[in-house]
């Protein structure tokens, strides 16, 4: 049963980086034509898609953080990551990964599996 | 802000049927198909609903999702205690929003 786990520091300075790892286990990012996404949620507010990339390498960014995002993945270790660059007290969420179906001619676009969130508070 | 406009909540009691509307335009709703999530207190969001009106494998037929012009509705049919949760719709934007926006969330309340 594949499964996702989200990993990194709970507490980031303002101005500096945000680094997140997705661990995927149960499966194998390599074997899947499915994509890898991060959506994050601030809190008591909603979801926003963050980006996402496809064990080719190519990736697909929200152009609101896009300027200072950057999702890779390592398909070696099965696992993607996610770098938020220049952070304020803004970027303070539940930050998800997420494993989803992408289809752009017909606008398919769904999560249909997340791994359970992980904190991150921007402050000094 | 969010992209799609879902009212903040909604109520109903245990064995009735509710719904939860979704709007956004041409460029989302309008062009693409939608999908829901529910989230339980203190989880992960969950799939609920893709494509429209596809239910993933275990989740139970009393959920059910439409869509017509720019609006879609998830309607919950025999609303039961546990389906207590903030509801969220979502679709691809074919503008520079995209590939996915979300709705900003309907807090769904059993009285």
């Amino acid at each position: 049963q594949l499964q996702l786990q989200e990993s990194g520091p709970r507490l980031v300075k303002p101005s500096e980086t945000l680094s997140l790892t997705c661990s995927v286990s149960g499966g194998s990012i390599s074997n899947s034509n499915l994509y890898w996404g991060w959506i994050r949620q601030p809190p008591g507010k909603g979801l926003e898609w963050i980006a996402s990339v496809y064990r080719t390498g190519t990736t697909y960014y929200n152009p609101s953080p896009k300027s200072r995002a950057t999702i890779s993945v390592d398909t070696s270790k099965n696992q993607f990551s996610l770098k938020l660059g220049s952070v304020t007290a803004a970027d303070t969420a539940v930050y998800y990964c997420a494993r989803h179906e992408m289809v752009r001619q017909f606008g398919y676009i769904w999560f249909d599996l997340w791994g359970q969130g992980t904190l991150v508070t921007v402050s000094s | 802000q969010s992209v799609l406009t879902q009212p903040p909540s909604e109520s109903g009691t245990p064995g009735q049927r509710v719904t939860i509307s979704c709007s956004g335009n041409t460029s989302n709703i309008g062009s693409n198909p939608v999908n829901w999530y529910q989230q339980l207190p203190g989880t992960a969001p969950k799939l609920l609903i893709y494509s429209n009106n596809q239910r993933p494998s275990g989740v139970p037929d009393r959920f059910s999702g439409s869509k017509s012009g720019t609006s879609a509705s998830l309607a919950i049919s025999g609303l039961q205690s546990e389906d207590e949760a903030n509801y969220y719709c979502a679709a691809w934007d074919d503008s520079l929003n995209g590939p996915v926006v979300f709705g900003g969330g309907t807090k769904l309340t059993v009285l």
